[in-house]
C-alpha cells in the first residue's frame, strides 16, 4: 500500500500560471519534506515542515509556498512558474530527527510551456 | 552543517562484476547515513542505513555499506550486479540533531550485458 502519495504524477502548466502539487501520507510522520530535482540531479531541498513548524532553505525562491493543513497532507505552491522551474518534486516524510528514515512519494513531473 | 560527496557521476560496469560506489561526509557532529536508489521517473528507495554499532550494514537486493570513521566514508557496495541494478544511487546524511536529510549528487550506476 502506497504510504506517500503524490498527486497528480505529471502536471503540465503554463508559463506564469499557478499551480498546486499536493502530497498525503498515511504513516502519521512529524516531518514532511519537498524536494525539487532537476534532470540528472540530486534532489534539493526546497523545504520541511516538523509538524507545524515551517523551515525554508536559504536558497529557495519566493516564487515556491508550501501549506500543510493537517499531519497528513502537504501542498506545494508555485506562484509564477517560469521555464526553469520544470522539474521533479518530490514529497518524502520521516518520523523525526537523527536516525528516522525518509519515504518518498513517486513524484509529480512538472512542466512549464 | 552536514554535506555528502559522490565522487563518480558514473559507475559502468558488467553484469556478475563487483561494484562500489564512493560517498564520504563532512559533519561537526555525530551523523545518520542512508544510500537511496531511484529509477527512471520513479521516487527513492532507501537501500540501507547507518545508525549506530556494527560498521557493516546490510540493505535489500543484496547491497552493502561500511561506514568509516577516520576516513569520513560510507561506501557502497554489491559483490556482483545484475541489469536490474541500473538506476542512480544518492547517499544522504542527516545530522544528529536536525530535520534536514541532505542529498549527494548521485551517481549512475549502468550495468551491461
Amino acid at each position: 500500500d502506497a504510504m506517500v502519495i503524490q498527486n497528480p504524477r505529471y502536471q503540465v502548466t503554463q508559463f506564469g500560471k499557478p499551480v498546486t502539487l499536493s502530497c498525503s501520507q498515511t504513516l502519521n510522520h512529524n516531518v514532511m519534506y519537498w524536494y525539487q530535482q532537476k534532470s540528472s540531479q540530486a534532489p534539493k531541498l526546497l523545504f520541511h515542515y516538523y509538524d507545524k513548524d515551517f523551515n525554508n532553505e536559504a536558497d529557495t525562491p519566493d516564487n515556491f509556498q508550501s501549506r500543510r493543513p493537517n499531519t497528513s497532507f502537504c501542498f506545494l505552491d508555485i506562484r509564477s512558474p517560469g521555464l526553469g522551474d520544470a522539474a521533479m518534486y518530490l514529497c518524502a516524510t520521516s518520523r523525526g530527527r537523527g536516525a528516522a528514515e525518509a519515504f518518498f512519494g513517486q513524484g509529480t513531473r512538472l512542466t512549464v510551456v | 552543517a552536514q554535506s555528502v560527496t559522490q565522487l563518480d557521476s558514473q559507475v559502468p560496469v558488467f553484469e556478475e562484476a563487483p561494484v562500489e560506489l564512493r560517498c564520504n561526509y563532512s559533519s561537526s557532529v555525530s551523523v545518520y547515513l542512508f544510500w537511496y536508489v531511484q529509477y527512471p521517473n520513479q521516487g527513492l528507495q532507501l537501500l540501507l542505513k547507518y545508525l549506530s554499532g556494527s560498521t557493516l550494514v546490510k540493505g535489500i537486493n543484496g547491497f552493502e555499506a561500511e561506514f568509516n570513521k577516520s576516513q569520513t566514508s560510507f561506501h557502497l557496495r554489491k559483490p556482483s550486479v545484475h541489469i536490474s541494478d541500473t538506476a542512480e544511487y544518492f547517499c544522504a546524511v542527516r545530522g544528529g540533531n536536525t530535520d534536514k536529510l541532505i542529498f549527494g549528487t548521485g551517481t549512475r550506476l549502468q550495468v551491461f550485458p
